[in-house]
Formats: structure tokens, C-alpha cells, sequence
């Protein structure tokens, strides 16, 4: 059975740094686009940042570029995000997820894990 | 960027009712669109991929269509577990962009 399990969220404060980790098991996760999707407290869905099956591709929303960096070990089956210069805008849960079909890098996103909360506060 | 619009923004049925939810893109994005369903304090979950193909597991009342920049999701006859919110993604080109949501309730 597919699972992708988040960690490392938290309270944390503008400015500074949090690292969030995504364990994938029960399929080939060195096969799969990764990606990072967030909802803020509004409910809207954002995508943030999508890497390559073997690392070698990254892209970002425009939110998050240069604060925020997407990495994988493919010998860990984990994908990572590294949030620098925290805002209080990045409050929100954050949810890793497979990519699904499309077009290798952009695709839909199958499955999900079931996120881990962000909260950036003063 | 492509922008994602969805009407309406929430929806009262019943049971048995027919479900019709619509998103529209900024711009053509052919069939690159998928539809999810989500629940409280759960993560989305992938119904409609390529605007019209089904995720496998999802049940045959669930349908989409559409191509270009007009989408429809229907439920043909909405069930109580069906009781959720509802979201339209492009996935044409950077940044993928997600429709507000359409919530579904009773």
C-alpha cells in the first residue's frame, strides 16, 4: 500500500528556518515526480515546489522561490523541503504528494500524504 | 500564470440529487485538468485526471468533461459519503494552479 508520511512542522517564528520531511513507501518513489503542496487556513490549495524523479529538475511557485528549496535521496525513498525566511503567509498545512500522469514534472498529484501544519507566528 | 475559477462556490443537494460543478481556465489548457475531492481534515483525493479519465476505485457517478478552457465534474446522483469539497488543477503548464473549491453540502 502507497504511503507518504510528513514530518517536521511546527510553530516558528518570521525569519527564520524549519525543515519538513516526506516518507514514501510501498511504490517506486525513484520512479515518481515529487512535489509540495500547501493550504493555508483559508482552504485554498497552493502548489509550492515539484523536483524530478532523480533530482535533476526543480521548479517553484513564484511565493516561495528563493526561500524555499525541494530535495529527494532516492536511497531513502524521502523528499524534503527546506523553508528559509519563514512569513506568516506560509502559514498552512503542507502536503507531499506523487506525481500522477501529465507530463513528468507537470502532473496531477496521486497520492497524498496527509500533511504536516506549519504555523509561522510571532 | 493560468488562473482557475470554479462556480459555484458551494452547492446544498440531496441525496440522489445530480451534482453539476464547472471550472474555467484563464486560458486554453486543452485536457490538462484534473478534478479531487476532499474532506475535512483530509487530504484531496484524485478523482478526474486529463479532464475526463478516472482514477481507479472512483465510483462511475462521478463523470468530467470539458476540453480547452470550460470543465464540468457531475455526480450523477449524489451519495452521503459524496458530502465534500470539490477541486478543479491545471496541470498545462508552471505553476500548477488549483481552482477556490466548490463545497458540496447537505
Amino acid at each position: 500500500q502507497v504511503h507518504l508520511v510528513e514530518s517536521g512542522g511546527g510553530v516558528v517564528q518570521p525569519g527564520r528556518s524549519l525543515r519538513l520531511s516526506c516518507a514514501a513507501s510501498g511504490f517506486t518513489f525513484s520512479g515518481h515526480a515529487m512535489h509540495w503542496v500547501r493550504q493555508a487556513p483559508d482552504k485554498r490549495l497552493e502548489w509550492v515546489a515539484v523536483i524530478s524523479y532523480d533530482g535533476s529538475n526543480e521548479y517553484y511557485a513564484d511565493s516561495v522561490k528563493g526561500r524555499f528549496t525541494i530535495s529527494r535521496d532516492n536511497s531513502k525513498n524521502t523528499l524534503y523541503l527546506q523553508l528559509n525566511s519563514l512569513r506568516p503567509e506560509d502559514t498552512a498545512v503542507y502536503f507531499c504528494a506523487s506525481g500522477f500522469g501529465g507530463g513528468g514534472v507537470r502532473s496531477w498529484f496521486d497520492p497524498w500524504g496527509q500533511g504536516t501544519l506549519v504555523t509561522v507566528s510571532s | 500564470d493560468i488562473q482557475m475559477t470554479q462556480s459555484p462556490s458551494s452547492v446544498s443537494a440531496s441525496v440522489g440529487d445530480r451534482v453539476t460543478i464547472t471550472c474555467r481556465a484563464s486560458q486554453d489548457i486543452n485536457s490538462w485538468l484534473a478534478w479531487y475531492q476532499q474532506k475535512p481534515g483530509k487530504a484531496p483525493k484524485l478523482l478526474i485526471y486529463a479532464a475526463s479519465s478516472f482514477q481507479s476505485g472512483v465510483p462511475s457517478r462521478f463523470s468530467g468533461s470539458g476540453s480547452g478552457t470550460d470543465f464540468t465534474l457531475t455526480i450523477s446522483s449524489l451519495q452521503p459519503e459524496d458530502f465534500a469539497t470539490y477541486f478543479c488543477q491545471q496541470a498545462k503548464s508552471f505553476p500548477l494552479t488549483f481552482g477556490p473549491g466548490t463545497k458540496v453540502d447537505i
